[in-house]
């Protein structure tokens, strides 16, 4: 099983700040990484797709890159809606998907 | 518009049963495989099982092999997950997402809790 680590679990950004979240597989899984939102209460919304690739309706300021074990979600100036959790998911194994633990950006 | 509406949820006791639905509109559902996900308490996000378009093809996680069922009817534009011998640990919001290459649209989930 891929396992999927997130750091750091919680990131305290300012309103109009850069955040910055990684994402680390145990084996590569070349490009077939995901980015979730997550807020309480709501479906969970992807994000990017092909480790850098928006899906539709997502805004410029959300970005993804990286490649086989390293990844990276970049939220370029942070507004109020994007306080959530992030996760990242593989999809290398189509379809046994697996999820890291999650990055809790919150306000500081 | 894509709409995923999970249903089906609830309280059951440990070793009971329970089948949820996720009513699906907006998209093509027949050209689509389709998943079930949860999130426990407190956790984090966990894929279940999925299934593929025309529903001859069925994945699961090892946490619930042999005891969830997946299934679809095309005719409904319905997914269903039949939930057998529960436990404690099963507790969670389940959600039904649209399948590509990833976890597409999530529905916004339905509850269930096994307590006795």
């Amino acid at each position: 099983e891929i396992v999927m680590t997130q750091s750091p679990a919680t990131l305290s950004v300012s309103p109009g700040e850069r955040a910055t979240l990684s994402c680390r597989a145990s084996q590569g899984v070349s490009s077939n990484l995901a980015w979730y939102q997550h807020k309480p209460g709501q479906a969970p919304r992807l994000l990017i797709y092909g480790a850098s690739i928006r899906a539709t309706g997502i805004p410029a300021r959300f970005s993804g890159s990286g490649s086989g074990t390293e990844f990276t979600l970049t939220i370029s100036s942070l507004q109020s809606e994007d306080f959530a959790v992030y996760y990242c998911q593989q999809y290398n194994n189509w379809p046994s998907f697996t999820f890291g633990p999650g990055t809790k950006v919150d306000i500081k | 518009e894509v709409q995923l509406l999970e249903s089906g949820g609830g309280l059951v006791q440990p070793g009971g049963s329970l089948r949820l639905s996720c009513a699906a509109s907006g998209f093509t559902f027949t050209s689509n495989a389709m998943s079930w996900a949860r999130q426990a308490p407190g956790k984090g996000l966990e894929w279940v099982s999925t299934i593929s378009d025309s529903g001859g093809s069925t994945y699961y996680a090892d946490s619930v092999r042999g005891r969830f069922s997946i299934s679809r009817d095309n005719s409904k534009n319905t997914l269903y997950l039949q939930m057998s011998s529960l436990r404690a640990e099963d507790t969670a919001v389940y959600y039904c997402s649209k399948t590509t290459g990833t976890l597409e649209y999530w529905g916004q989930g339905t509850l269930v809790t096994v307590s006795s």
